[in-house]
């Protein structure tokens, strides 16, 4: 299994440019959640899903969209970049199951930089 | 809303030494609370949780952590720190929702 993958590992985006982070997961996992990790600040839960189909916002959803069209994969999209947006954004995913407690799996995470 | 507090951006502690890596937290109800580790340029990896039971919990590498509700404490420990155990820890609880709420980290510095 790989576990969780992001696609790409570093970007780099001027001011206003567009893109897409892609997520995908082979556990067949219910849940999946895109973080942001700033420094100092730990990790902030942009966007989340429970479900093929369906999207939540997190903490911090503003300037991001996201799309879960097959349980597998989940994308991050940043319409119009701005500086603000410079971090490091990590995907998870975890187990569905009623009443589970169970923990969430990250990918390596994508170093984003816009100027 | 359900938080985690890490009061100790660093903690510095001799390689063979006992390890404490403080978190408190304050919920709204029964607490679901989880200790992940993250290596340089990696991605977090998942130590242990508490759920229910027994107040002290085992998880990988050697850790462990105590759940104290009278204090509303889950410190992380490990009897005998390994230089390889530097990383950056996070605690974090359970929030509505199916989600995690992180604290802000802890940054453990093994010396030998």
């Amino acid at each position: 299994n790989a576990g969780v993958t992001q696609t790409p590992k570093f970007r780099v985006l001027k001011t206003g440019q567009s893109m897409t982070l892609l997520c995908a997961q082979d556990m067949n996992h219910e849940y999946m959640y895109w973080y942001r990790q700033d420094p100092g600040m730990g990790l902030r839960l942009i966007h989340y899903s429970v479900g093929e189909g369906t999207t939540a916002k997190g903490e911090v959803p503003d300037g991001y969209n996201v799309s879960r069209l097959k349980k597998q994969n989940f994308l991050l999209g940043l319409e119009s970049a701005a500086p603000s947006q410079t971090s490091v954004y990590f995907c998870a995913s975890r187990d569905g199951l009623a009443g589970s407690n169970n923990e969430q799996f990250f990918g390596p995470g994508t170093r984003l930089t816009v100027l | 809303a359900q938080s985690v507090a890490q009061p100790e951006d660093q903690v510095n502690v001799a390689e063979g030494n006992p390890l404490t890596v403080k978190c408190t937290y304050s919920v709204s109800g029964n607490p679901y609370l989880f200790w992940y580790v993250q290596y340089p340029n990696r991605g977090l990896q998942f130590l242990l949780k508490y759920i229910t039971g027994d107040n002290l919990v085992k998880g990988s590498y050697g850790f462990e952590a105590e759940f104290n509700k009278s204090q509303t404490s889950f410190h992380l420990k490990k009897p005998s720190a390994l230089v390889s155990d530097s990383a950056l820890y996070f605690c974090a609880v359970r929030d509505y929702g199916n989600k995690l709420v992180f604290g802000a980290g802890t940054i453990l510095r093994v010396k030998s």
